[in-house]
């Protein structure tokens, strides 16, 4: 069965370039969800989908970064002006969506785009 | 602002041997929490999570977690370790969002089981 798919699995790049992260869910989720893991850390929240719309973007650091997901399936995490700061593994995650069960809704994660910024 | 954390970077255990990978939470009112496993080279896996009731949680490949409140942890545990059990382990504590659930994520405890 399919899981979360994430492309590029590596990407390098320069300081100041621009690159796009896809994000392709588990067919049928609704919520979809990035997260981003520097070395040594855990995960930590950028911003949720719930459909098409961004349900929640607090994660998000600054305007460098935007993500979309236009038809509520795949979605493209953006990031302008790449810095070397942004270089980490950039984790998306899907799941079923809403609040069913009280907190039961399993995440479920893709591998990861390792970006690292020169 | 609610919080968890893994006071050890590292544990190691001899295969065979029961394991506990160490979380406590900081919170108002009653938690939610979660344990998430990353395997090397793989995507985060989730192994468990405590909502309510029973304060022994059972999970995925054998695991189980322990609800402290009084003490606000929750341990994770493994009577029997293996070396396939070698992972990244992640104690997780989410938040209510849009109709799902933002966890916040500890820093993580890298597990070594030796042969």
């Amino acid at each position: 069965g399919a899981g979360v798919s994430q492309t590029p699995s590596n990407k390098v790049t320069e300081k100041g370039k621009y690159v796009e992260l896809r994000c392709d869910p588990i067919s049928g989720h609704t919520a979809l969800y990035w997260y981003r893991q520097s070395l040594g850390q855990g995960p930590e929240f950028l911003i949720y989908f719930q459909g098409t719309g961004a349900a929640d973007d607090s994660g998000l650091p600054n305007d460098r970064f935007f993500a979309v997901r236009p038809e509520g399936s795949v979605s493209t995490l953006k990031i302008q002006r790449t810095e070397r700061g942004d270089s980490a593994v950039y984790l998306c995650a899907s799941s079923f969506g809403g609040s069913a069960g009280g907190g039961t809704d399993t995440q479920y994660f893709g591998p990861g785009t390792r970006l690292t910024v020169l | 602002a609610q919080s968890v954390a893994q006071p050890e970077d590292q544990v190691n255990v001899a295969e065979g041997n029961p394991l506990t990978v160490k979380c406590t939470y900081s919170v108002s009112g009653n938690p939610y929490l979660f344990w998430y496993v990353q395997y090397p080279n793989r995507g985060l896996q989730f192994l468990l999570k405590y909502i309510t009731g029973d304060n022994l949680v059972k999970g995925s490949y054998g695991f189980e977690a322990e609800f402290n409140k009084s003490q606000t942890s929750f341990h994770l545990k493994k009577p029997s370790a293996l070396v396939s059990d070698s992972a990244l382990y992640f104690c997780a504590i989410p938040r209510a969002s849009g109709g799902s659930y933002i966890p916040t994520f500890g820093r993580g405890t890298s597990l070594i089981v030796h042969p």
